[in-house]
Protein backbone atom coordinates (compact mmCIF):
# COMPACT_ATOMS: atom_id res chain seq x y z
CA UNK A 1 0.00 0.00 0.00
CA UNK A 2 1.41 2.86 -1.02
CA UNK A 3 2.03 5.83 1.57
CA UNK A 4 0.98 9.35 2.09
CA UNK A 5 2.95 12.01 -0.83
CA UNK A 6 4.26 15.13 -0.48
CA UNK A 7 5.87 17.40 -2.61
CA UNK A 8 8.25 19.25 -3.34
CA UNK A 9 10.72 17.71 -0.19
CA UNK A 10 12.22 20.98 0.33
CA UNK A 11 11.52 24.63 -0.75
CA UNK A 12 13.65 27.84 -0.63
CA UNK A 13 12.32 31.05 -1.05
CA UNK A 14 12.69 34.68 -0.04
CA UNK A 15 9.94 36.72 2.44
CA UNK A 16 7.17 37.62 0.48
CA UNK A 17 7.39 35.71 -2.07
CA UNK A 18 4.36 32.60 -2.55
CA UNK A 19 5.02 28.77 -2.26
CA UNK A 20 2.12 25.86 -2.77
CA UNK A 21 2.80 22.18 -0.90
CA UNK A 22 1.31 18.95 -2.42
CA UNK A 23 -0.21 15.93 -1.04
CA UNK A 24 -1.53 12.87 -1.71
CA UNK A 25 -3.32 10.66 0.69
CA UNK A 26 -3.53 7.23 1.80
CA UNK A 27 -6.14 5.71 -1.42
CA UNK A 28 -9.23 5.44 0.60
CA UNK A 29 -8.44 7.94 3.24
CA UNK A 30 -11.11 10.27 3.98
CA UNK A 31 -9.44 12.28 6.32
CA UNK A 32 -6.19 15.01 5.72
CA UNK A 33 -4.66 16.79 7.82
CA UNK A 34 -2.06 19.44 7.29
CA UNK A 35 0.41 20.18 10.15
CA UNK A 36 3.51 22.35 10.69
CA UNK A 37 6.29 21.25 12.78
CA UNK A 38 8.83 24.00 13.44
CA UNK A 39 12.46 23.31 14.00
CA UNK A 40 12.68 22.18 17.84
CA UNK A 41 8.71 21.69 18.06
CA UNK A 42 5.84 18.41 17.76
CA UNK A 43 3.95 19.00 14.56
CA UNK A 44 0.63 21.73 15.49
CA UNK A 45 -2.62 21.24 13.36
CA UNK A 46 -3.49 23.33 10.97
CA UNK A 47 -6.21 22.25 9.09
CA UNK A 48 -8.02 18.95 8.86
CA UNK A 49 -10.39 17.98 5.94
CA UNK A 50 -12.88 15.13 6.07
CA UNK A 51 -13.26 14.05 2.32
CA UNK A 52 -13.30 17.78 0.94
CA UNK A 53 -14.96 20.07 3.51
CA UNK A 54 -12.99 21.58 6.18
CA UNK A 55 -13.76 20.35 10.11
CA UNK A 56 -10.70 22.25 11.80
CA UNK A 57 -8.79 25.20 10.61
CA UNK A 58 -8.90 27.31 14.20
CA UNK A 59 -4.92 27.62 13.98
CA UNK A 60 -4.43 28.58 10.31
CA UNK A 61 -3.36 31.95 9.95
CA UNK A 62 -6.43 33.04 7.42
CA UNK A 63 -4.50 36.18 6.30
CA UNK A 64 -1.47 34.15 4.36
CA UNK A 65 -2.48 30.68 4.72
CA UNK A 66 -4.63 28.68 2.61
CA UNK A 67 -5.58 25.43 1.78
CA UNK A 68 -8.43 23.42 -0.20
CA UNK A 69 -8.84 19.48 -1.38
CA UNK A 70 -10.50 19.32 -4.65
CA UNK A 71 -12.73 16.09 -5.08
CA UNK A 72 -11.80 15.04 -1.84
CA UNK A 73 -8.28 13.56 -2.38
CA UNK A 74 -5.35 15.43 -3.15
CA UNK A 75 -4.71 18.64 -0.89
CA UNK A 76 -2.77 21.66 -1.40
CA UNK A 77 -1.40 24.08 1.12
CA UNK A 78 -0.40 27.82 -0.10
CA UNK A 79 1.27 30.40 1.75
CA UNK A 80 1.03 34.11 0.51
CA UNK A 81 3.13 35.84 1.50
CA UNK A 82 5.49 34.04 2.94
CA UNK A 83 6.92 35.30 6.42
CA UNK A 84 10.62 34.34 7.95
CA UNK A 85 8.65 32.46 10.40
CA UNK A 86 6.99 29.87 8.71
CA UNK A 87 10.06 28.17 7.94
CA UNK A 88 9.26 24.84 9.29
CA UNK A 89 8.13 21.47 7.78
CA UNK A 90 4.85 20.96 6.40
CA UNK A 91 3.73 17.36 7.18
CA UNK A 92 0.38 16.22 5.94
CA UNK A 93 -1.40 12.96 7.24
CA UNK A 94 -4.38 10.82 6.06
CA UNK A 95 -6.89 9.05 8.09
CA UNK A 96 -9.41 6.39 7.25
CA UNK A 97 -12.27 8.69 8.77
CA UNK A 98 -12.40 11.52 11.17
CA UNK A 99 -12.78 9.74 14.49
CA UNK A 100 -11.18 9.48 17.80
CA UNK A 101 -8.57 6.69 17.47
CA UNK A 102 -8.35 6.61 14.14
CA UNK A 103 -4.69 6.53 12.89
CA UNK A 104 -2.92 9.43 11.26
CA UNK A 105 -0.71 8.17 8.68
CA UNK A 106 2.35 11.01 7.74
CA UNK A 107 4.20 11.44 4.76
CA UNK A 108 7.53 12.63 4.64
CA UNK A 109 7.02 16.47 4.89
CA UNK A 110 8.16 19.15 2.99
CA UNK A 111 10.64 21.57 4.58
CA UNK A 112 10.43 25.12 3.72
CA UNK A 113 13.20 27.75 4.16
CA UNK A 114 12.31 31.63 4.13
CA UNK A 115 15.18 34.03 3.41
CA UNK B 1 -7.04 22.68 25.81
CA UNK B 2 -4.79 19.61 26.02
CA UNK B 3 -0.71 20.39 26.72
CA UNK B 4 1.64 17.86 26.26
CA UNK B 5 5.30 18.06 27.88
CA UNK B 6 8.49 15.74 27.67
CA UNK B 7 11.72 15.68 28.40
CA UNK B 8 13.85 16.73 25.56
CA UNK B 9 17.05 15.10 25.29
CA UNK B 10 18.11 11.03 26.42
CA UNK B 11 21.21 9.34 26.49
CA UNK B 12 21.63 5.50 27.07
CA UNK B 13 24.09 3.06 26.11
CA UNK B 14 22.90 0.10 23.35
CA UNK B 15 21.31 -2.55 25.03
CA UNK B 16 20.12 -0.78 28.03
CA UNK B 17 16.19 0.12 28.27
CA UNK B 18 15.23 3.53 27.52
CA UNK B 19 12.30 5.27 29.53
CA UNK B 20 10.69 8.25 27.69
CA UNK B 21 8.45 10.17 29.95
CA UNK B 22 5.72 12.51 29.15
CA UNK B 23 2.82 14.68 31.03
CA UNK B 24 -0.56 15.40 29.84
CA UNK B 25 -3.07 17.78 30.68
CA UNK B 26 -6.35 16.96 29.14
CA UNK B 27 -7.82 13.78 31.23
CA UNK B 28 -10.72 13.66 28.56
CA UNK B 29 -8.42 12.27 26.07
CA UNK B 30 -9.16 9.24 25.47
CA UNK B 31 -6.22 7.53 23.30
CA UNK B 32 -2.63 8.44 23.80
CA UNK B 33 -0.02 7.67 21.06
CA UNK B 34 3.41 7.78 20.84
CA UNK B 35 5.20 8.66 17.63
CA UNK B 36 9.23 7.94 16.31
CA UNK B 37 10.86 10.69 14.11
CA UNK B 38 13.84 9.94 12.26
CA UNK B 39 15.95 12.47 10.42
CA UNK B 40 14.11 14.04 6.98
CA UNK B 41 11.45 11.44 7.46
CA UNK B 42 7.86 11.86 8.51
CA UNK B 43 6.07 10.79 11.78
CA UNK B 44 5.72 6.85 12.33
CA UNK B 45 2.98 5.28 14.66
CA UNK B 46 5.17 3.39 17.11
CA UNK B 47 1.80 2.60 19.42
CA UNK B 48 -0.79 3.80 21.42
CA UNK B 49 -2.83 3.02 24.38
CA UNK B 50 -6.53 3.79 25.16
CA UNK B 51 -7.18 5.63 28.38
CA UNK B 52 -8.62 2.49 30.42
CA UNK B 53 -5.80 0.50 30.18
CA UNK B 54 -2.66 0.81 32.52
CA UNK B 55 -0.60 -0.68 30.37
CA UNK B 56 0.00 -1.93 26.80
CA UNK B 57 2.93 -4.17 25.77
CA UNK B 58 4.29 -4.73 21.82
CA UNK B 59 7.66 -6.54 21.37
CA UNK B 60 10.18 -4.51 22.34
CA UNK B 61 7.79 -1.47 23.58
CA UNK B 62 5.97 -0.88 26.88
CA UNK B 63 3.74 2.02 27.72
CA UNK B 64 2.80 3.04 30.88
CA UNK B 65 -0.10 4.90 32.07
CA UNK B 66 -0.76 6.62 35.11
CA UNK B 67 -4.10 8.23 34.98
CA UNK B 68 -4.15 10.30 38.40
CA UNK B 69 -0.78 11.91 37.48
CA UNK B 70 -1.59 12.25 33.65
CA UNK B 71 1.83 10.59 32.84
CA UNK B 72 2.76 8.65 30.12
CA UNK B 73 6.35 6.49 29.90
CA UNK B 74 7.57 4.47 26.66
CA UNK B 75 9.78 1.78 27.63
CA UNK B 76 12.27 0.32 25.15
CA UNK B 77 14.06 -3.02 25.85
CA UNK B 78 17.50 -3.80 24.69
CA UNK B 79 17.73 -0.29 23.00
CA UNK B 80 19.77 -0.83 19.63
CA UNK B 81 21.28 1.93 17.69
CA UNK B 82 18.31 1.92 15.14
CA UNK B 83 16.27 3.33 17.55
CA UNK B 84 17.66 6.63 17.58
CA UNK B 85 15.15 8.90 16.72
CA UNK B 86 13.12 11.76 17.91
CA UNK B 87 10.18 10.05 20.09
CA UNK B 88 6.62 12.31 19.96
CA UNK B 89 4.04 11.82 22.82
CA UNK B 90 0.62 13.07 21.48
CA UNK B 91 -2.94 13.24 23.03
CA UNK B 92 -6.06 13.86 21.40
CA UNK B 93 -7.57 17.64 21.76
CA UNK B 94 -11.21 17.77 23.47
CA UNK B 95 -14.04 18.42 21.16
CA UNK B 96 -11.57 18.20 18.10
CA UNK B 97 -12.18 15.60 15.37
CA UNK B 98 -8.79 13.63 16.10
CA UNK B 99 -7.13 16.36 16.32
CA UNK B 100 -3.66 15.35 18.11
CA UNK B 101 -1.70 17.49 20.31
CA UNK B 102 2.33 16.70 20.52
CA UNK B 103 4.92 17.34 23.09
CA UNK B 104 8.00 19.18 21.44
CA UNK B 105 9.24 15.68 21.55
CA UNK B 106 12.13 13.73 23.13
CA UNK B 107 15.40 12.79 21.25
CA UNK B 108 16.92 9.48 21.99
CA UNK B 109 20.89 9.36 21.80
CA UNK B 110 22.27 5.51 21.59
CA UNK B 111 25.54 5.26 22.12
CA UNK B 112 28.19 2.19 21.46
Amino acid sequence: EAGVAQSPRYKIIEKRQSVAFWCNPISGHATLYWYQQILGQGPKLLIQFQNNGVVDDSQLPKDRFSAERLKGVDSTLKIQPAKLEDSAVYLCASSLGGLEGDTQYFGPGTRLTVL
Amino acid sequence: GEDVEQSLFLSVREGDSSVINCTYTDSSSTYLYWYKQEPGAGLQLLTYIFSNMDMKQDQRLTVLLNKKDKHLSLRIADTQTGDSAIYFCAGRASGGYNKLIFGAGTRLAVHP
